[in-house]
């Protein structure tokens, strides 16, 4: 079974730059999440999405991300125009859903670096 | 504000020896714990949970102890080995809270051969 993919593994842009990152979940999972950890901190929460609807996205640090899910398959996370503070390592993790006390599954992350 | 805390950014045992790695939480509606361990360039990988209902759980060398009333949970490796060397991040959820999981800031454990 294909693990959570995500694509690119790293990205370096320089600021006011856009930058899409995409994140391929494990077949049959309804739950995508994005999290976002800046060196050293914790790995935190930007939004869930339930099959295509956004269910969270208290996350969010600000209108310059835009995630999407379209068709409840594959998910995109946005970010444009790009500041030098969105640097870090971005996770996507998946779960079937539909289950109490689920695991979350990770992607290997894409590492963003704006400079 | 953090809801979930691993004060401990590191952590250096010998090989054979037990490793106990802590986590605070302040969130007093959590009732589901995982740790997490992740080696460099990967992700996160799922290691074991535990359920409020439940003060301990173990899973071969791996057992997570919860203490509701001092809102602490660890994790306790024995013996440990070489392999264990990672960081081990603290998550926790709350029932009804959409399957949002809080993270600590992880420790990083280094197991000395």
């Amino acid at each position: 079974e294909a693990g959570v993919t995500q694509f690119p593994s790293h990205s370096v842009i320089e600021k006011g730059q856009t930058v899409t990152l995409r994140c391929d979940p494990i077949s049959g999972h309804d739950n995508l999440y994005w999290y976002r950890r800046v060196m050293g901190k914790e790995i935190k929460f930007l939004l869930h999405f339930v099959k295509e609807s956004k269910q969270d996205e208290s996350g969010m640090p600000n209108n310059r991300f835009l995630a999407e899910r379209t068709g409840g398959t594959y998910s995109t996370l946005k970010v444009q125009p790009a500041e030098l503070e969105d640097s870090g390592v971005y996770f996507c993790a998946s779960s079937q859903g539909g289950l109490t006390n689920e695991k979350l599954f990770f992607g290997s992350g894409t590492q963003l670096s704006v400079l | 504000d953090q809801q979930v805390k691993q004060n401990s950014p590191s952590l250096s045992v010998q090989e054979g020896r037990i490793s106990i790695l802590n986590c605070d939480y302040t969130n007093s509606m959590f009732d589901y714990f995982l740790w997490y361990k992740k080696y460099p360039a990967e992700g996160p990988t799922f290691l074991i949970s535990i359920s409020s209902i439940k003060d301990k759980n173990e899973d071969g060398r791996f057992t997570v102890f919860l203490n509701k009333s001092a809102k602490h949970l660890s994790l306790h490796i024995v013996p440990s080995q070489p392999g264990d060397s990672a960081v081990y991040f603290c998550a926790a959820s709350a029932y009804g809270n959409g399957n949002q999981f809080y993270f600590g800031t992880g420790t990083s454990l280094t197991v000395i051969p």
